[in-house]
């Protein structure tokens, strides 16, 4: 599985779009790059996937350049309820017995 | 509402003992995943499923057991408990064998060991 790198913390203020970064050098070439929101004390919640480019739904956008080292999520406008843990995963979602790494994710707290 | 179920809620227990944790995943979903996030940390995967078969296996203690039975439920058997054992056990569903990572987690079972 690729290894992740997201930063540990970040603060951001009501209204602000935020984006989130996640390093994975070692990409493979039938990775998926998937995240996922975390609320204290509740499962994980699948937020977005993608392969390259530009995925947008009702929640957030994920841009991956060319090179798919790299990927961020941007969360536009985001409000308190928004504070959460965000965890970047890769992988191939066609290869069985995948094991799934969520490592520490990055904990967003946006203030008032 | 993820449609996974976990039982029980909370669970306090003491050392030694032994606790079964159980799971119904979304209905479609073949495929039963299992975590575990003690305070503060990541969340670790456990070992994972398939339509009754186990498919994949993380950082899973011999201490612990799991099984997924012919109505898709699972169970995960935490014996000989010991204080560090506790943690969130999350339980996850997916449809297919190998995933989307899309997983639908449930609410998590709360075990204290005192």
């Amino acid at each position: 599985l690729a290894k992740t790198t997201q930063p540990i913390s970040m603060d951001s203020y009501e209204g602000q779009e935020v984006n989130i970064t996640c390093s994975h050098n070692n990409i493979a070439t039938n990775d998926y790059i998937t995240w996922y929101q975390q609320f204290p004390s509740q499962g994980p919640r699948f937020i977005i996937q993608g392969y390259k480019t530009k995925v947008t739904n009702e929640v957030a956008s994920l841009f991956i350049p060319a090179d798919r080292k790299s990927s961020t999520l941007s969360l536009p406008r985001v409000s308190l309820s928004d504070t959460a843990v965000y965890y970047c995963l890769v992988g191939d979602p066609e290869t069985g017995g995948f094991k799934t790494i969520f490592g520490a994710g990055t904990r967003l707290f946006v203030k008032a | 509402d993820s449609g996974v179920t976990q039982t029980p809620k909370h669970l306090i227990t003491a050392t030694g003992q032994r606790v079964t944790l159980r799971c119904s995943p979304r209905s479609g979903d073949l495929s039963v995943y299992w975590y575990q996030q003690s305070l503060d940390q990541g969340l670790q995967f456990l070992i994972q499923y398939y339509n009754g078969e186990e498919r994949a296996k993380g950082n899973i203690l011999e201490r612990f057991s799991a099984q997924q039975f012919p109505d898709l439920h699972s169970e995960l058997n935490l014996s000989s408990l010991e204080l560090g054992d506790s943690a969130l056990y999350f339980c996850a569903s997916s449809v297919g064998w190998a995933g989307t990572y899309e997983q639908y987690f449930g609410p998590g079972t709360r075990l204290t060991v005192t």
